[in-house]
């Protein structure tokens, strides 16, 4: 799989939009981006992934720029429930493994 | 999603000794993933399970340490044998889920080893 960069930790004010980035330069033509992310004490839980093309869900929209060297995944209205890890992962679609970096640690401030 | 019963979700244990974990699914997945988590650190896969085989391990681990076995299509468990306080970690099982196309999780077993 291809190596993912995230910032170890960032901030966010409560209400406002979150902007979690991701590079991801060695990235192959068929390997998706995906997202996850991890609250304290659970399990990881599945956000959103896209191979090329923007992608926006109940949770979360992912933006993929062009070149697909890099990503950002966009939380519209943080809440503090959205205090977690955020992992960003690229690999092949379907039943393969993932390789989790270490992912970003996302604080929203009350 | 999928959903995912994991057992147990935590438990204390003695060096030397072994424990199972379940990990059973409410629909039929080909392959099954299991991870551990140690503390402080991010997921590191131990084996992918597929159902009628024997699991393939990653660099690392090995059978004799985390024998897993895969008896249907629903359900895996995990095994940490010869425990010792190195183990402590939590334990996750993964599994594809097609509703979505990510992967769904556990909640994860927190072994503690004493």
């Amino acid at each position: 799989d291809a190596k993912t960069t995230q910032p170890p930790s960032m901030d966010c004010a409560e209400g406002r939009a979150a902007n979690l980035p991701c590079n991801h330069s060695t990235i192959s033509g068929n390997e998706y981006v995906y997202w996850y992310r991890q609250i304290h004490s659970q399990g990881p839980q599945y956000i959103i992934h896209g191979l090329k093309n923007n992608e926006t869900n109940e949770m979360a929209s992912l933006i993929i720029t062009e070149d697909r060297k890099s990503s950002t995944l966009i939380l519209p209205h943080a809440t503090l429930r959205d205090t977690a890890v955020y992992y960003c992962i690229v690999s092949l679609f379907g039943n393969e493994k993932l390789t989790f970096g270490t992912g970003t640690r996302l604080t929203i401030i009350p | 999603s999928a959903v995912i019963s994991q057992k147990p979700s935590r438990d204390i244990c003695q060096r030397g000794t072994s424990l199972t974990i379940q990990c059973q699914v409410d629909s039929q997945v080909t392959m099954m993933f299991w991870y551990r988590q140690q503390p402080g650190q991010s997921l590191t896969l131990i084996a992918t399970a597929n159902q009628g085989s024997e699991a393939t391990y990653e660099s690392g681990f090995v059978i004799d340490k985390f024998p897993i076995s895969r008896p249907n299509l629903t359900f895996s468990t995990l095994t940490v044998s010869n425990m010792s306080p190195e183990d402590s970690s939590i334990y996750l099982c993964s599994v594809e889920d097609l509703r979505h196309g990510g992967y769904t999780f556990g909640s994860g077993t927190r072994l503690t080893v004493v």
